[in-house]
């Protein structure tokens, strides 16, 4: 597997309940970044991580949004009480960001489609 | 506040030339990306300008004047596989990444 993978690729939920999506992105890559995107809309920057540094979190758009990145590799993107604006998708990425470059470029999974009835 | 301007959408026919603008205010700015979606599908990277100037990568090529805040995608030879989504991209300083809405793209026969 050379790409990033996300999980569950579709997740339909009740409002009020908590969800859980997972990312595991390339191996090797230092950054990892989640996006939020609904429909016809572009990327909404949610959070970045960079080696062992802290977390941009600064677009997280609530309370209840937090991530987490265990071991410099996988993370999760937790999503408490989930609302019906909360629906959309959710990509993750990550890169190869070397240290002094001015550019990273991204690879993005393939999503998580969230519904949220 | 951090903004990237683009058209929402644009046309062209097969064959032709198509050039997609992009103008951007962010506090910071590391280099102007651009990514493709196709419908249902993820973001893929398509090119990059760090400094001014033109960038060309086989049918495709993008220019940046950072004493503007403007760039452009120019896409060449049109083919039916082009229509897409084109998302414009600041790296603002930092490591946050901000994305225009994005310009669709359909090409006809």
């Amino acid at each position: 597997g050379a790409g990033v993978s996300q999980s569950p690729s579709n997740k339909v939920t009740e409002k009020g309940k908590d969800v859980e999506l997972r990312c595991d992105p390339i191996s090797g890559h230092t950054a990892l970044y989640w996006y939020r995107q609904s429909l016809g809309q572009g990327l909404e920057f949610l959070i970045y991580f960079q080696g062992n540094s802290a977390p941009d979190k600064s677009g997280l758009p609530s309370d209840r949004f937090s991530a987490e990145r265990t071991g410099g590799s996988v993370s999760t993107l937790t999503i408490q009480r989930t609302q019906q604006e909360d629906s959309a998708v959710y990509l993750c990425a990550s890169s190869l960001m070397l240290s002094g470059a001015s550019t990273d470029t991204q690879y993005f999974g393939p999503g998580t489609r969230l519904t949220v009835l | 506040g951090q903004s990237l301007e683009q058209p929402s959408e644009v046309t062209a026919v097969e064959g032709a030339i198509v050039q997609i603008n992009c103008t951007y205010q962010t506090s910071g700015f590391y280099g102007l990306s651009w990514y493709q979606q196709h419908d249902g599908g993820a973001p893929t990277f398509l090119s990059y300008n760090g400094l001014d100037g033109l960038e060309e990568t086989g049918r495709f090529s993008s220019f940046l004047s950072r004493s503007d805040s403007y760039g452009y995608l120019l896409l060449q030879e049109l083919q039916m596989k082009d229509s897409a989504s084109y998302f414009c991209a600041v790296r603002d300083g930092g490591f946050k990444t901000i994305f225009g809405a994005g310009t669709r793209l359909f090409v006809k026969a």
